[in-house]
């Protein structure tokens, strides 16, 4: 089936510096696009998600950005902090597909203080 | 407020054993629920999901299955456990409409030995 792919495995970052975590998808009739963030040891926890009709999303020190011409996606943390450190799972859902998502494979991000 | 809850949260079981995992969802009525299994370092694999009462789907064909005797409790069981097995497992459940944004349990790691 359809994949949905993260660039970079691992990111490392400053505490207090800005992290962006990408996405990418290849599922053209996806509609619902979502982002989690899984801690060790512990189920995934929504954080964001933004509809295909939208490109960006804000939440509290979080942006989502979505641009389809290239099927990209995007988490923004502002001002990350030691407690952000976990693994970010994006995940699509089509339509078709009762809304269930498709989770990609995740990226690691590591805050150092 | 709604909650899940899994059990147990570890558990060790020689192959050819058989398995229960139980998950139960507080607060809510009529949730879809649904079962994954994740792989270390790897994304969610979507097992079963449950929009109802005896209504189950299966998505990967393999030795599982999955049972919904009562509105919010999800089991998913083995009759002879496989090496391939071992892993993460998680509940989740989501609104009705809504699959896209789903709430995990605490999941239950599984070691086949």
């Amino acid at each position: 089936g359809e994949s949905v792919g993260l660039h970079l495995p691992t990111l490392s970052v400053q505490e207090g510096d800005n992290s962006i975590i990408n996405c990418a998808y290849s599922n053209s009739a996806s509609d619902y696009f979502i982002w989690y963030k899984q801690e060790s040891g512990k189920g995934p926890q929504f954080i964001i998600d933004i509809r295909s009709n939208m490109d960006k999303r804000q939440g509290q020190r979080v942006t989502v950005l979505l641009n389809k011409t290239v099927k990209h996606l995007s988490l923004q943390i502002a001002a990350t902090q030691p407690g952000d450190s976990a693994v970010y799972f994006c995940a699509e859902t089509d339509p078709r597909g009762s809304y269930i998502p498709t989770f990609g494979r995740g990226t690691s991000l590591i805050v150092h203080p | 407020s709604q909650t899940i809850h899994q059990w147990p949260a570890t558990l060790v079981q020689p192959v050819g054993s058989p398995l229960s995992l139980e998950c139960t969802v507080e607060g809510t009525s009529n949730p879809n629920l649904y079962w994954y299994r994740q792989a270390a370092g790897r994304g969610l694999q979507l097992l079963f999901y449950s929009v109802g009462i005896g209504q189950i789907s299966s998505e990967v064909p393999q030795n599982l299955s999955a049972s919904r005797p009562q509105d919010r409790q999800f089991i998913l069981s083995s009759k002879k456990l496989l090496l391939s097995d071992s892993g993460f497992y998680l509940c989740a459940w989501s609104r009705m409409f809504t699959g896209y944004e789903q709430y995990f349990g605490p999941g239950t790691r599984l070691t086949v030995t």
